[in-house]
């Protein structure tokens, strides 16, 4: 029930394509949704988190796409570019867990010029 | 956003020895810090929650006397690996939440290679 459940393991997509990745969870007491964005040999950098009271989010080309019935959600990147090429991680956590992150399995993400 | 910071960046030793790594938060106080280790083309694996002032809470599979966790102060929790084998190669990562916030933010990582 702790789990997150990420898909696909990998992506490749052209410049200017839009990758979107997929979480799942089991949990209904998860309240906070980030992504994370890590490059290798880099600690992950938070990119956008959703809480489940909305159904979507957008930080300039990054947005999260929020389905609270499913309980699934998504990350998709508009317009992307090589630089976006790195490894993404959604995660989830919920306010009773002494805020411990619950990853997913990572998604490794290329963009081809 | 806040910066959490990490010490060594890397680090090589032999089997046998230990390793303390650092982590602090340079421009906030936290009163809690997690600890993390990740193999290549894997996630992220939660091993302890260092706590400010008390004892660390592990990770179940995590050995308490193997991976030492200090959290001396509001900005400082230190990771030791104590008698480094082979096996605990890894990649290290450590984060702080930010006060009164959700979001958690990560340091640079710490790369363990035990000979």
């Amino acid at each position: 029930q702790q789990q997150v459940k990420q898909s696909p393991q990998s992506l490749i997509v052209q410049k200017g394509g839009i990758p979107i990745i997929n979480c799942a969870y089991e949990n209904t007491a998860f309240d906070y949704f980030p992504w994370y964005q890590q490059f290798p040999g880099k600690g992950p950098a938070l990119l956008i988190a959703i809480r489940p009271d909305v159904s979507e989010k957008k930080e300039g080309r990054f947005t999260i796409s929020f389905n609270k019935s499913a309980k699934q959600f998504s990350l998709h990147i508009m317009d992307s570019q090589p630089g976006d090429s790195a490894t993404y991680f959604c995660a989830a956590t919920f306010s009773g867990n002494t805020g411990k992150l619950i990853f997913g399995q990572g998604t490794t993400l290329q963009v081809k010029p | 956003g806040a910066v959490v910071s990490q010490h060594p960046s890397w680090v090589i030793c032999k089997s046998g020895t230990s390793v303390k790594i650092e982590c602090r938060s340079l421009d906030f106080q936290a009163t809690t810090m997690f600890w993390y280790r990740q193999f290549p083309k894997q996630s992220l694996m939660l091993m302890a929650t260092s706590n400010e002032g008390s004892k660390a809470t592990y990770e179940q599979g995590v050995e308490k006397d193997k991976f030492l966790i200090n959290h001396a102060s509001l900005t400082l929790s230190t990771l030791t690996v104590t008698s480094a084998h082979p096996e605990d190669s890894s990649f290290y990562i450590c984060s702080a939440p930010n006060p009164g916030l959700r979001e958690q933010f990560f340091g640079p990582g710490t790369r363990l290679t035990v000979l």
